[in-house]
């Protein structure tokens, strides 16, 4: 079975340019998690889908980040305009739904703001 | 406000002797304890958990325990091997809200 899969793996781009994260969450798995991840912390929840309705985007900091579940499936996660202080590794995480213990974490995309 | 402190960056284990990996959190309604594991340029891999309703969870050679009273949780791995060398997050739940991680303590095991 395959695991959540993101794209890109590492991204290097300068301030103030946009950028976006892609990912494909395990077949069947209706809840979707974007977490950030800072140097020498753990993840941090930004946005969470129950299929193609956000539930939980309290900590999205609404004026630069964006994000989309269309048709509830893949899922996108958009910085525009980049900020130094948003480098930091991006990780897509599903689950069956939200009352599963288990969320199955991709491997993560790794922003680097310049 | 961090929910959820572990408070050792780091700790350095001899193969085959036991690994203690604890975690505070400040919020009695956690109900739902996890420990995840996590291997460089990877992402977290779920490794055990445990409901508030329950003391103790053991899996092979993972056990957590969870003493509500001090709101604190340790994973325990016996016996350790080099494989087990990651590191290691506890992620805290209320009511199948958001988990809120700690920060991770990197696990060494020497050969």
């Amino acid at each position: 079975e395959a695991g959540v899969v993101q794209s890109p793996r590492y991204k290097i781009i300068e301030k103030k340019q946009p950028v976006a994260f892609w990912c494909n969450p395990i077949s069947g798995h209706n809840t979707l998690y974007w977490y950030r991840q800072n140097l020498g912390q753990g993840p941090e929840l930004l946005i969470r889908y129950e299929n193609e309705e956000a539930v939980d985007d309290s900590q999205l900091p609404k004026d630069r980040f964006s994000a989309e579940r269309l048709k509830g499936v893949d899922s996108t996660l958009k910085i525009q305009p980049a900020e130094l202080g948003d480098s930091a590794v991006y990780l897509c995480a599903s689950s069956l739904d939200r009352t599963t213990d288990t969320q199955y974490f991709g491997p993560g995309t790794r922003l680097t703001v310049l | 406000d961090q929910q959820v402190k572990q408070n050792s960056p780091s700790l350095s284990v001899q193969e085959g002797r036991i690994s203690i990996l604890n975690c505070d959190y400040t919020n009695s309604m956690f109900d739902y304890f996890l420990w995840y594991k996590k291997y460089p340029a990877e992402g977290p891999t779920f490794l055990i958990s445990i409901s508030s309703i329950k003391d103790k969870n053991e899996d092979g050679r993972f056990t957590v325990f969870l003493n509500k009273s001090a709101k604190h949780l340790s994973l325990h791995i016996v016996p350790s091997q080099p494989g087990d060398s990651a590191v290691y997050f506890c992620a805290a739940q209320y009511n199948f809200n958001k988990f809120y991680f700690g920060s991770g303590t990197k696990l060494n095991v020497k050969p």
